[in-house]
């Protein structure tokens, strides 16, 4: 069964620091890893989608990476800023499940 | 200029009643889809078309049922609401089939079954 798990599962840090966000994923056959930004009471962003051939890439101070050998990938924020308090949600693509989402990390920035 | 939009943003009802749920998008995309996020946040797809066809159905209870009207529009109904059935519904769309496209995701339906 196809499945992503994230790691924290919440995060506080203060504004203008910089935190990285972990996801691991089990999706068969794996096409694509896909982060999300989920702003409280809205629906899903798209961040970034790397295929299995892609190592890294970037959106403005969001930078993800993925190791396809290890089935891991990451997403790095840099500079915080307050609008960056959201859900990011790591999702697997690929597989009968066609997209399977994680629980995603809780993140608040404080002043 | 909104994207994708539903309506209505809250939905509160009684167990046993009949809602819909509404949906469009404007970016001409062929696919549209609906998601449920449960109360643990997880997102799970309920239902997928293309080009006005059915091209994913997730086991989801037959009480729900899509309607896509054009590629434009694609219509959640549910019939006799259980509690279960409280979740936020997304719709979302993607320029093309495949789960290779960035989705676009509506504001999102909260439902609420009493």
């Amino acid at each position: 069964k196809n499945q992503v798990e994230q790691s924290p599962q919440s995060l506080i840090i203060l504004e203008g620091k910089n935190c990285t966000l972990q996801c691991n994923y089990t999706v068969s056959p794996f096409s694509n890893l896909r982060w999300y930004k989920q702003d409280t009471g809205r629906g899903p962003v798209s961040l970034t989608i790397m295929t299995f051939s892609e190592n890294t890439k970037s959106n403005g101070r969001y930078t993800a990476t993925l190791d396809a050998d290890t089935k891991q990938s990451s997403l790095h924020i840099t500079a915080s800023q307050l609008s960056d308090s959201a859900s990011y949600i790591c999702v697997g693509g690929g597989g009968a499940d066609g997209l399977t989402f994680g629980k995603g990390t809780h993140l608040i920035i404080q002043p | 200029d909104t994207a994708v939009s539903q309506t209505p943003k809250y939905l509160v009802t009684q167990m046993g009643n009949d809602k819909s749920i509404k949906c469009e998008q404007n970016l001409g995309h062929d696919t549209m889809y609906w998601y449920k996020q449960d109360s643990k946040k997880f997102l799970k797809i309920m239902f997928s078309y293309n080009n006005k066809e059915l091209i994913i159905n997730e086991t989801v209870p037959n009480r729900f049922s899509p309607k896509s009207p054009d590629k434009a529009h694609l219509n959640l109904h549910i019939n006799s609401l259980e509690l279960g059935d409280s979740a936020v519904y997304f719709c979302a769309s993607s320029p093309i089939a495949g789960f290779t496209d960035t989705q676009y995701f509506g504001p999102g339906t909260r439902l609420t079954v009493l």
